[in-house]
């Protein structure tokens, strides 16, 4: 039990549309990063939110956007659903500046886009 | 450009062996290293991790080894138990651990009783 918890556990959209992803960060943490893990891929990285400023992104077109708020949880939005991006979406939280920064991952949220 | 590989996709064990799986790195910036352990419908669970100012950590069962020189390391399990069969991710990350992290592709370990 990491105490990182997304929301929801699965999510079935069509192609167009915009889904919004939730995840709250393990207590004392103030770094949320996550990541597309495609079937039989490792999870890719799309961003990272430190105390609520963007800090880092991967290679996602700009319709990935997300928030991080003040108590450190976070959101992801995608905007114009297409068919690649049904995925398992993993929200990771650290403790940024410790001399161990390990990522804790949540269950993740699996997204189908017909 | 896959900066972290796992050539092995699977490998099965017999109980009570070792496993040993290996990651190979190419990016030079990368200076610490992390073993996550994936069950199906679960997130990754973080098993072991190794700076690159050590060539070996050691965490019960499990030991990572570092090989700067050869951009490799290893993660040993021993004793090898069926609880262990699941999917291995090696992760690696610039700044210890800081920035983002770069996953393999994963190896699938089945342990057979």
């Amino acid at each position: 039990e990491t105490g990182v918890t997304q929301s929801p556990t699965h999510l079935i959209k069509t192609r167009g549309q915009q889904v919004t992803l939730r995840c709250s960060s393990q207590s004392g943490h103030n770094t949320v990063s996550w990541y597309q893990q495609a079937l039989g891929q490792g999870p890719q990285f799309i961003f990272q939110y430190y105390r609520e400023e963007e800090n880092g992104r991967g290679n996602f077109p700009p319709r990935f956007s997300g928030l991080q708020f003040p108590n450190y949880s976070s959101e992801l939005n995608v905007n114009a659903l297409e068919l690649d991006d049904s995925a398992l979406y993993l929200c990771a939280s650290s403790r940024r500046d410790s001399s161990k920064n390990i990522q804790y991952f949540g269950a993740g949220t699996r997204l189908s886009v017909l | 450009d896959q900066q972290v590989k796992q050539n092995s996709p699977s490998l099965s064990v017999q109980e009570g062996r070792i496993s040993i799986l290996n990651c190979d790195y190419t990016n030079s910036m990368f200076d610490y290293f992390l073993w996550y352990k994936k069950y199906p419908a679960e997130g990754p669970t973080f098993l072991i991790s190794i700076s690159s100012i050590k060539d070996k950590n050691e965490d019960g069962r499990f030991t990572v080894f570092l090989n700067k020189s050869a951009k490799h390391l290893s993660l040993h399990i021993v004793p090898s138990q069926p609880g262990d069969s699941a999917v291995y991710f090696c992760a690696a990350s610039a700044n210890f651990g800081n920035e983002k992290l770069t996953f393999g592709t994963g190896t699938r370990l089945t342990i057979i009783p």
